[in-house]
């Protein structure tokens, strides 16, 4: 079974700066997907940015960015220029290639951006 | 907003009663998801359908009972609950199999007294 861990309950960051968001995973798995989810305080959960584990290439979302290094099985997500609409809870999601739509997701992380 | 809505917003019920959550999503998606999100744990993965047919049933108490009529909607109709049900129930949709993006609704805040 796979398992993700976002060993981050909770993150501060001042507006305008960098912060990263880690995800570590565990999986036998060689082909899969994995994902970034923001969830803002009553809103909907949103697609942040994936990674296809095949692509050796970063993916990149304007200001969202991972680093994804597969023989580590980590895949953290990097906010630049942190502004306030980013305040929300993250999680780190990974999908087995094939499994049928099944999504694991980690417990989240809690970012504050503070003005 | 993405495009899958859900109704109630939020839901208070007693033990006895019986309620129903809909979803529906408009983006022309045939894989729809039934997700319970409980505090400080992960997400967990309820029901999927594809095609209007389930094809994943997580090991789901049967006081939850799913209805997928069209590909366009699901239902959760929910009967003698307990308050450990108590949570956000998310709705997500997809597009044919495998697809690896889903898209979630705003969830129905469901409190069991």
């Amino acid at each position: 079974a796979q398992t993700v861990t976002q060993s981050q309950p909770e993150m501060s960051v001042q507006e305008a700066e960098t912060v990263t968001l880690s995800c570590t995973y565990d999986t036998s798995e060689n082909n899969y997907y994995l994902f970034w989810y923001k969830q803002p305080p009553s809103r909907q959960m949103i697609l942040v940015i994936r990674q296809e584990a095949y692509k050796q290439q970063n993916a990149t979302e304007n200001r969202f960015s991972v680093n994804f290094q597969k023989a580590a099985k980590s895949f953290s997500l990097k906010i630049s220029d942190s502004q306030l609409g980013d305040t929300a809870m993250y999680f780190c999601a990974f999908m087995k290639w094939g499994s049928n739509y099944k999504l694991t997701f980690g417990k989240g992380t809690l970012l504050t951006v503070n003005p | 907003e993405t495009g899958v809505t859900q109704t109630p917003r939020h839901l208070v019920m007693g033990m006895t009663n019986k309620k129903s959550l809909k979803c529906e999503q408009h983006l022309g998606h045939n894989a729809m998801y039934w997700y319970k999100q409980s505090a400080k744990k992960p997400l967990e993965l309820m029901f999927v359908y594809s095609l209007e047919e389930r094809v994943e049933n997580n090991s789901v108490p049967s006081r939850f009972s799913p209805e997928c009529p069209n590909s366009s909607h699901l239902f959760l109709h929910l009967h003698t609950l307990q308050p450990e049900d108590s949570a956000l129930y998310l709705c997500a949709s997809s597009q044919e199999q495998f697809q690896e993006t889903q898209y979630f609704g705003p969830g129905t805040r469901l409190l069991v007294l």
